[in-house]
């Protein structure tokens, strides 16, 4: 089965500060979705990334997808409080199941 | 801008009852989806729904469980003998069928005492 690994597991950054989240699997990558949570809520949907060097962006949030590496990172440029949170990436074909990886909590301080 | 919603937000139950979670995708949604979250675990798949059928289904997914769509708008999730280790955030998600984004729910967090 299909294992996501992310890293770094939880990350504080001062305001304004730039970070980045990796997500690698271990097998190949169909499809990679980046998701927000917050503590005890629902998971917000970012962005879907599909093809190889595939790059989308949203605000200040840009994820990039290494398909020969089986990876992809999410870029927080410029973070703010309200980009704090739990990061999940998830990975599966269209229509079928999502498998997600462990998260990334965000903290960002004033 | 529509939105998944699940009630109820919070379900307090005696271990052996039986619970109903539901769900309302999307409307123009034809997939759906149940996952589960542990407290400091994984969110896991449970269970796909489409086309009125189970499509797909995890190892957690046994006996206890079941899903039905009972009417245009509704998607339940039913417990039928609650563990202890069913205590978890129960998240529905649905989809279209021109994307492939999956669209959750706010969660049911079901406590089983």
């Amino acid at each position: 089965s299909q294992e996501l690994e992310q890293s770094p597991q939880s990350l504080i950054v001062q305001e304004g500060k730039n970070l980045t989240i990796n997500c690698t699997s271990s097998k190949t990558l169909y499809g990679l979705y980046w998701y927000k949570q917050k503590y005890g809520e629902g998971l917000i949907f970012l962005m879907m990334l599909q093809k190889g060097g595939e790059e989308k962006s949203h605000e200040k949030i840009t994820a990039k997808l290494d398909e020969k590496k089986q990876q992809s990172s999410l870029h927080i440029t410029a973070s703010q409080p309200s980009h704090a949170g739990i990061y999940l990436c998830g990975a599966g074909v269209p229509a079928s199941k999502l498998t997600f990886g462990t998260g990334t909590r965000l903290q960002v301080t004033l | 801008e529509p939105e998944v919603t699940q009630t109820p937000s919070h379900q307090v139950t005696q271990m052996g009852q039986e619970v109903i979670l539901r769900c309302v995708p999307i409307s123009n949604h034809l997939y759906f989806y149940w996952y589960r979250q542990i407290l400091g675990q994984k969110v896991e798949f449970l269970v796909s729904f489409y086309n009125n059928e189970i499509s797909e289904k995890s190892e957690i997914f046994d006996d206890q469980f079941s899903v039905e769509r009972p009417d245009g708008s509704n998607f339940t999730l039913k417990i039928r003998s609650t563990k202890l280790e069913d205590s978890a955030m129960y998240f529905c998600a649905s989809k279209t069928s021109g994307r492939n984004e999956q669209f959750f729910g706010p969660g049911t967090r079901l406590t089983v005492l």
